[in-house]
């Protein structure tokens, strides 16, 4: 398995651009998440996917971020317009529940994005 | 929602010392502690984790200790060697179905020749 694939691996824009960010989970993994890295904040859960259905997005942080999951096999997200306080690692990560509880989540190899 | 605390946010040791990083988490109805190790410029990825039915858990020069009670839960890692040196970081997962990992700020763990 390839495991986990983002891309871009790195993004380098002008403020106001759109941003679309894109992540490939595990195949048959059913849980998919993003997450945001920095120095300030470390690292922060935005928003995850159950069987491509969003469950919990209290995480991200303004209507300028959006993401979709529209099959099992693909998910965005989109920042617009983008500021540069958005620049950080957005990382993807993949779990499968099966019978126990909480399983590993694998993370992608992120996308760094920087807004200038 | 859940806060996790993370302590020491650096730690250096010598090779073939023991390091211990803490957490401590705020929601008792959190039930799965995973830790992550995370290299420079790379992914995070698990390197042990616990739940909340367990109080410890080993591999080999790994171990995760949980105590419920004080919702305190701790990474040692035994004779430590250079490959050890990285970014360690602790999480959990609250009870009620909720699934995203809330993490802790990290430790930078150091390990001097």
């Amino acid at each position: 398995d390839a495991g986990v694939i983002q891309s871009p691996r790195h993004e380098v824009t002008e403020m106001g651009q759109e941003v679309t960010l894109r992540c490939k989970p595990i195949s048959g993994h059913d849980y998919l998440f993003w997450y945001r890295q920095t120095m300030m904040r470390g690292l922060e859960l935005l928003i995850y996917f159950n069987n491509n259905v969003p469950i919990d997005d209290s995480g991200m942080p303004e209507d300028r971020f959006s993401a979709k999951m529209p099959n099992a096999s693909f998910s965005t997200l989109k920042i617009q317009p983008s500021e540069p306080r958005d620049s950080a690692v957005y990382f993807c990560a993949s779990s499968r529940r099966g019978g126990t509880p909480y399983n590993e989540q694998f993370f992608g190899p992120g996308t760094r994005l920087t807004v200038l | 929602g859940e806060n996790v605390e993370q302590h020491p946010s650096t730690l250096s040791v010598q090779e073939g010392d023991s390091a211990v990083i803490k957490c401590t988490y705020s929601d008792s109805a959190s039930n799965y502690f995973p830790w992550y190790k995370q290299e420079l410029g790379k992914r995070p990825q698990l390197i042990i984790d616990i739940r909340s039915n367990v109080g410890e858990k080993k591999d080999q020069r790994i171990a995760v200790t949980l105590n419920k009670t004080a919702k305190h839960f701790s990474l040692h890692i035994t004779e430590t060697q250079p490959e050890d040196s990285a970014v360690y970081f602790c999480a959990a997962i609250s009870g009620g179905g909720a699934d995203g990992l809330t993490f802790g700020k990290g430790t930078h763990l150091i390990i001097q020749p």
